[in-house]
C-alpha cells in the first residue's frame, strides 16, 4: 500500500507571508497531482509533475517534485487571503489510473 | 470540469437503513470513483469502475457496493447504513490517466 504524508496538518499565517506544504512518501509515484479544496466543493486539480527534480509555477505557487519522485512541496508566496483552502497531493501508480491521496493541508490566511 | 453532478447534497438517515447515492457525469470519461472523505484522513477510495459493469474495490470498501449500468452514472450504495459510513463522498471522474475531476459532494448523516 502506497503512503503520502502531509505537513503540517494545519497552518494559520498572515498575508504576505511564506509557506511550505509537503508531501512525502516511502513510494515511487508515476506523478504527483496538488488539489485545491474549498468548504463545500470537491477538489480542484492545480497541477501535476512527472518527471523527478520538476518545478513548475503557478502564480505565487511553485511546485517541485523529488529527484526520487517520492516527495513533492508546494510553496506560496505572499500568501493571500484567497489562498485559504484544504491542499492535498496526490501520487498516480504506474497505470497512472489510481490515486493515493495525503491527508491534506488545511491553511488560512488572514487578513 | 467534467459536468459531475451529485444527489443528493445532503442526507440525514438512520442505523440499518439503505441508502443509494449518485453520480452522473456528462463528459464520456471512462473511470469513475467512489471516496470518502473523512477528518484526518484525506481522501479514501471505496470502489471504482473502469467501464460500464466494471467495477473493482478501493480501500475502504466493506458496507458499500456499486454499479454502473451507463456510462454516465455510477452509483454507491450502503446496503445497511452505519454511523462509521457519516462522511462526506466524492465522486471523480477520470478520460485517461492522472486528472481526476471531482463531483460537489454529498454530505450524509447516519443518526
Amino acid at each position: 500500500t502506497q503512503l503520502l504524508e502531509q505537513s503540517p496538518q494545519f497552518l494559520s499565517i498572515q498575508e504576505g507571508e511564506n509557506l511550505t506544504v509537503y508531501c512525502n512518501s516511502s513510494s515511487v509515484f508515476s506523478s504527483l497531482q496538488w488539489y485545491r479544496q474549498e468548504p463545500g466543493e470537491g477538489p480542484v486539480l492545480l497541477v501535476t509533475v512527472v518527471t523527478g527534480g520538476e518545478v513548475k509555477k503557478l502564480k505565487r505557487l511553485t511546485f517541485q517534485f523529488g529527484d526520487a519522485r517520492k516527495d513533492s512541496s508546494l510553496h506560496i508566496t505572499a500568501a493571500q487571503p484567497g489562498d485559504t483552502g484544504l491542499y492535498l497531493c496526490a501520487g498516480a501508480g504506474n497505470a497512472g489510473n489510481m490515486l493515493t491521496f495525503g491527508g491534506g493541508t488545511r491553511l488560512m490566511v488572514k487578513p | 470540469d467534467a459536468g459531475i453532478t451529485q444527489s443528493p447534497r445532503h442526507k440525514v438517515t438512520e442505523t440499518g437503513t439503505p441508502v443509494t447515492l449518485r453520480c452522473h457525469q456528462t463528459e464520456n470519461h471512462r473511470y469513475m470513483y467512489w471516496y470518502r472523505q473523512d477528518p484526518g484522513h484525506g481522501l479514501r477510495l471505496i470502489h471504482y469502475s473502469y467501464g460500464v459493469k466494471d467495477t473493482d474495490k478501493g480501500e475502504v470498501s466493506d458496507g458499500y457496493s456499486v454499479s454502473r449500468s451507463k456510462t454516465e452514472d455510477f452509483l454507491l450504495t450502503l446496503e445497511s447504513a452505519t454511523s462509521s459510513q457519516t462522511s462526506v463522498y466524492f465522486c471523480a471522474t477520470m478520460r485517461g490517466s492522472d486528472t481526476q475531476y471531482f463531483g460537489p459532494g454529498t454530505r450524509l448523516t447516519v443518526l
